[in-house]
């Protein structure tokens, strides 16, 4: 099956830094979503993003399909920013599959 | 509008029991989908119901494991025979349609003692 490789695994980082992270994956897919997971658990929409561009204030998020990766950028970060990252992708079925995600510590 | 909600929030269970889970997709949503997430992991898929046609199960674990959807809304995720290794998050998600983005639910945090 579709394989998902994020990294880094854990990033650290000082309130107001910026931060790129990344999502390989292994084969072509319709369907590219990420989310960040709060410390409740809840799993939080960031962008529904198969190819192309988006912005949402201070995050943004590339997909390019043809090379099969997409990032995600975080500018300024606060300390509401810290929690997993994930990227999740659908290939020829239904569900998503995801990476392992991306560990954001942000201190102040 | 109201997000996709989850009950219980969380459930402990002795080892042996029965356990049913409910979710309410956004209303509307054709798409619900069951994952299950353990401690360190990202979600994993579980079922897809499109409408109350489950067409996919291919990621239950067990044959203790069984979802419904009768009405097309709200979804039953039930585990019988509760084993440790059921610990997990159960999360829940929604799409309008089949590939839309999905919109997930807070999940249920269940242990089995």
């Amino acid at each position: 099956g579709i394989q998902v490789e994020q990294s880094p695994p854990d990033l650290i980082l000082q309130e107001g830094a910026n931060s790129t992270l990344r999502c390989n994956f292994s084969d072509s897919v319709n369907n590219l979503q990420w989310f960040h997971q709060n410390p409740w658990g809840q799993l939080i929409n960031l962008f529904y993003i198969p190819s192309g561009t988006k912005q949402n204030g201070r995050l943004s998020a590339t997909t390019v399909a043809t090379e099969r990766y997409s990032l995600l950028y975080i500018s300024s970060s606060q300390t509401t920013d810290s929690g997993v990252y994930f990227c999740a992708v659908v290939r020829a079925g239904t569900a998503l599959i995801f990476g392992k995600g991306t560990t954001l510590s942000v201190s102040s | 509008g109201a997000g996709v909600s989850q009950s219980p929030r969380y459930k402990v269970a002795k080892r042996g029991q029965d356990v049913a889970l409910r979710c309410d997709p956004i209303s509307g949503h054709v798409s619900l989908f069951w994952y299950q997430q353990a401690l360190g992991q990202g979600p994993e898929f579980l079922t897809y119901f499109q409408n109350e046609a489950q067409l996919d199960k291919s990621g239950l674990p067990s044959d203790r494991f069984f979802a419904e959807r009768p009405e097309g809304s709200v979804s039953t995720l039930k585990i019988q025979r509760t084993q440790q290794e059921d610990s997990a998050v159960y999360l829940c998600a929604s799409s309008l349609a089949l590939r839309n983005e999905q919109y997930f639910g807070p999940g249920t945090r269940l242990t089995v003692t």
